[in-house]
């Protein structure tokens, strides 16, 4: 079965940068559009970004447009997240997953001084 | 932007069957697919539909997935209970090239 895992996650200062990864196996990786989404802590699920098959469209939620960047690489099968100008309520497990079946185990970004 | 309006929680007992809703605030629920997930405590989310009422391999007959355009809700029903069910559960679904996901809602099997 097809798996996806995240690293990368740690504690940073804020107004700092951290630099996701998200490795998959087992799966067509180009085949599928790839997403990051966070669950801060003790709350619900949010999308962050999101990325088609051949980074030809992006997007990103409102809350962190113009600080992070989503890209992919296809031939490492790996997607990543650069996250620059962390703040507190950046706080979260951040999931790489595809939305109809494949998901990541998170990794965890603690912003705090 | 529209909202996708979940309860936040349910309870039924082992061997019942549940059905929990999800709202959308506007625009019509058939325009995009609905996903639903299920998160144990302490672990990642987990696919149970998708395409509205598709289950990924593994996932067990007793989910079921459904749309209704007439309260413009999607439905995730659990038949045949079982306390390994007791999670939150998550719908999600698209507005153009945003995802957007429900509040959660916890599901307590007692």
């Amino acid at each position: 079965e097809g798996q996806l895992v995240e690293s990368g996650g740690g504690l940073v200062q804020p107004g700092r940068s951290l630099r996701l990864s998200c490795t998959a196996s087992r799966l067509t990786f180009d085949d599928h559009a790839i997403h990051w989404v966070r669950q801060p802590p003790g709350k619900g699920l949010e999308w962050v970004s999101g990325i088609t098959w051949n980074s030809a469209a992006v997007d990103y939620a409102d809350s962190v447009k113009g600080r992070f960047i989503v890209s992919r690489d296809n031939s490492k099968n790996s997607l990543y997240l650069q996250m620059n100008s962390l703040r507190a309520d950046d706080t979260a497990i951040y999931y790489c997953t595809n939305l109809e079946e494949f998901w990541g185990q998170g990794t965890l970004v603690t912003v705090s001084s | 932007n529209f909202l996708l309006t979940q309860p936040p929680s349910v309870s039924e007992s082992p061997g019942k069957t549940v059905t929990i809703s999800c709202t959308r605030s506007s625009g019509s629920i058939t325009t995009n697919y609905v996903q639903w997930y299920r998160q144990r405590p302490g672990s990642a989310p987990h696919t149970v539909i998708f395409d509205d009422n598709k289950r990924p391999s593994g996932v067990p007959d007793r989910f079921s997935g459904s749309i209704d355009s007439s309260s413009n809700s999607a439905s995730l029903t659990i038949s045949g209970l079982k306390t390994e069910d007791e999670a939150d559960y998550y719908c999600q679904s698209y507005e153009t090239s945003t995802v957007v996901f429900g509040g959660g809602t916890k599901l307590t099997v007692l």
